[in-house]
């Protein structure tokens, strides 16, 4: 089954301590790319990914990082997590070429306490 | 400043009739513009696409329609169902941009 996976599905952690939310696809992807979603602010773009070892900063990349070793795989850093990166993260993947219809994961649900 | 503007955060329609979701945009450089319908925890899926050279696409009981002038454009699902209810969300993009701009969103309630 196509699919684009996530986890953590929720995670509750505290100020200061490194945590990263996987994401791996199985669609041999090129693009992958993490978005936040948060109350009244729809879908922000943290980073995306072109492809093996490309990487580029998306509309609110401050306080992520991301790597892209393998294809399949796009790891979420959060270094030192805050208060404010509390939010419900997406990663999804799409071949390039083809704007739009992206293949999304189910979510993770962060809460920095 | 949001480039991609969906003013109503929930509309609520009775099952059978039109449910009409609209979307405002601002950057006349947009040329391609997606809706994703999004259920409780699930990632939002695709749902209709439509390029800015034509003013409908139309895909079963969903259709989006384009008005390049007023910078506006909305989604009709014909008849609405109980399984329509999700959040709607539109995105825009620029041709070949790789960055899509989503709206905040609409929750579509039907009601039996």
């Amino acid at each position: 089954e196509a699919q684009v996976t996530q986890n953590p599905r929720y995670l509750i952690t505290v100020t200061g301590k490194k945590l990263t939310v996987t994401c791996s696809q199985n669609m041999n992807h090129e693009y992958m790319s993490w978005y936040r979603q948060d109350p009244g602010l729809g879908l922000r773009q943290i980073y995306y990914s072109m492809n093996v070892e490309v990487t580029d900063k998306g509309d609110v990349p401050e306080g992520y990082k991301v790597s892209r070793k393998e294809k399949r795989n796009f790891p979420l850093i959060l270094e030192s997590p805050s208060p404010n990166q509390t939010s419900l993260y997406f990663c999804a993947s799409r071949l390039t070429g083809e704007v739009g219809e992206l293949f999304f994961g189910e979510g993770s649900r962060l809460t920095v306490l | 400043d949001q480039q991609v503007k969906q003013n109503s955060p929930s509309l609520s329609v009775q099952e059978g009739r039109i449910s009409i979701l609209n979307c405002d945009y601002t950057n006349s450089m947009f040329d391609y513009f997606l809706w994703y319908k999004k259920y409780p925890a699930e990632g939002p899926t695709f749902l209709i696409s439509i390029s800015s050279i034509k003013d409908k696409n139309e895909d079963g009981r969903f259709t989006v329609f384009l008005n390049k002038s007023a910078k506006h454009l909305s989604l009709h699902i014909v008849p609405s169902q109980p399984g329509d209810s999700a959040v709607y969300f539109c995105a825009a993009s620029v041709g070949g941009d790789y960055q899509l701009i989503w709206g905040a969103g609409t929750k579509l309630i039907i009601k039996p």
